[in-house]
C-alpha cells in the first residue's frame, strides 16, 4: 500500500460526458501528479501540482484539467469524452521535486468510455 | 532534451536466469535515474533510484543498476528471476530540477517456469 489513495477504481460512462477521477496524497506529500496509460500510447505524465500551484504541464488534452484543494487533494476533471480517452489514471505524490523524490502511486482509476 | 529508450518491450527468461533489462537516456547534464515497477492491476512502485555518489545502486526485490556515464546507461539486473518478478518495468530520466520525469515506454518482463 503505497499510501496513495483515488477514487473510483472504475468508470464507465458514454462519449461526450464529464468525469470526475478524485486523489488523497500521502500524508506529508506536497506534490501530485497525474498520468495516463493506455496500450497505444504507454504511460503519459498529465500534470503536477504543488501545494495547491500548477508546476507543470505534459500531454494534458484541453478538455483535461485538474486542481488541488487545500487539503492537497486532488482532482482530474475530464470532459466531452471521447472513445480514445480510455485509460488507467494513476496519480502520484511526492514530498517535493519531481527531479530527485519518489513517487508514490495510487492503484489507479480504469475509466472505460463507451 | 533528454530521452529515455528501454531496449525491448518484452523480454523472456527463464526461472532461475540472469534478468537484464535495459535503459538508455540522452541528456547534457548529468542525470537523476530511475526504475519502477508495475506488477499487474497495480500502480508503479520505486525499485531504485540513482542521484549521486555510488554507481551501482541497489533496490528491494534483489535488483540493482549500474549508472555508466560513458554508456548513458542504467540497465536494471537481478541475477536469478523468480515467477513474482512478471511484471512491466520502467525506467525514467530527470536532469534538471525544473524537468519532470521523462519516462521509457516500459519492457513487460515474463518469466518462464
Amino acid at each position: 500500500d503505497s499510501g496513495v489513495t483515488q477514487t473510483p477504481k472504475h468508470l464507465i460512462t458514454a462519449t461526450g460526458q464529464r468525469v470526475t477521477l478524485r486523489c488523497s496524497p500521502r500524508s506529508g506529500d506536497l506534490s501530485v501528479y497525474w498520468y495516463q496509460q493506455s496500450l497505444d500510447q504507454g504511460l503519459q505524465f498529465l500534470i503536477h501540482y504543488y501545494n495547491g500551484e500548477e508546476r507543470a504541464k505534459g500531454n494534458i488534452l484541453e478538455r483535461f484539467s485538474a486542481q488541488q484543494f487545500p487539503d492537497l487533494h486532488s482532482e482530474l476533471n475530464l470532459s466531452s469524452l471521447e472513445l480514445g480517452d480510455s485509460a488507467l489514471y494513476f496519480c502520484a505524490s511526492s514530498v517535493d521535486s519531481p527531479h530527485t523524490d519518489t513517487q508514490y502511486f495510487g492503484p489507479g482509476t480504469r475509466l472505460t468510455v463507451l | 532534451a533528454q530521452s529515455v529508450t528501454q531496449l525491448g518491450s518484452h523480454v523472456s527468461v527463464s526461472e532461475g536466469a540472469l534478468v537484464l533489462l535495459r535503459c538508455n537516456y540522452s541528456s547534457s547534464v548529468p542525470p537523476y535515474l530511475f526504475w519502477y515497477v508495475q506488477y499487474p492491476n497495480q500502480g508503479l512502485q520505486l525499485l531504485l533510484k540513482y542521484t549521486t555518489g555510488a554507481t551501482l545502486v541497489k533496490g528491494i526485490n534483489g535488483f540493482e543498476a549500474e549508472f555508466k556515464k560513458s554508456e548513458t546507461s542504467f540497465h536494471l539486473t537481478k541475477p536469478s528471476a523468480h515467477m513474482s518478478d512478471a511484471a512491466e518495468y520502467f525506467c525514467a530520466v530527470s536532469a534538471d530540477s525544473n524537468y519532470q520525469l521523462i519516462w521509457g515506454a516500459g519492457t513487460k518482463l515474463i518469466i518462464k517456469p
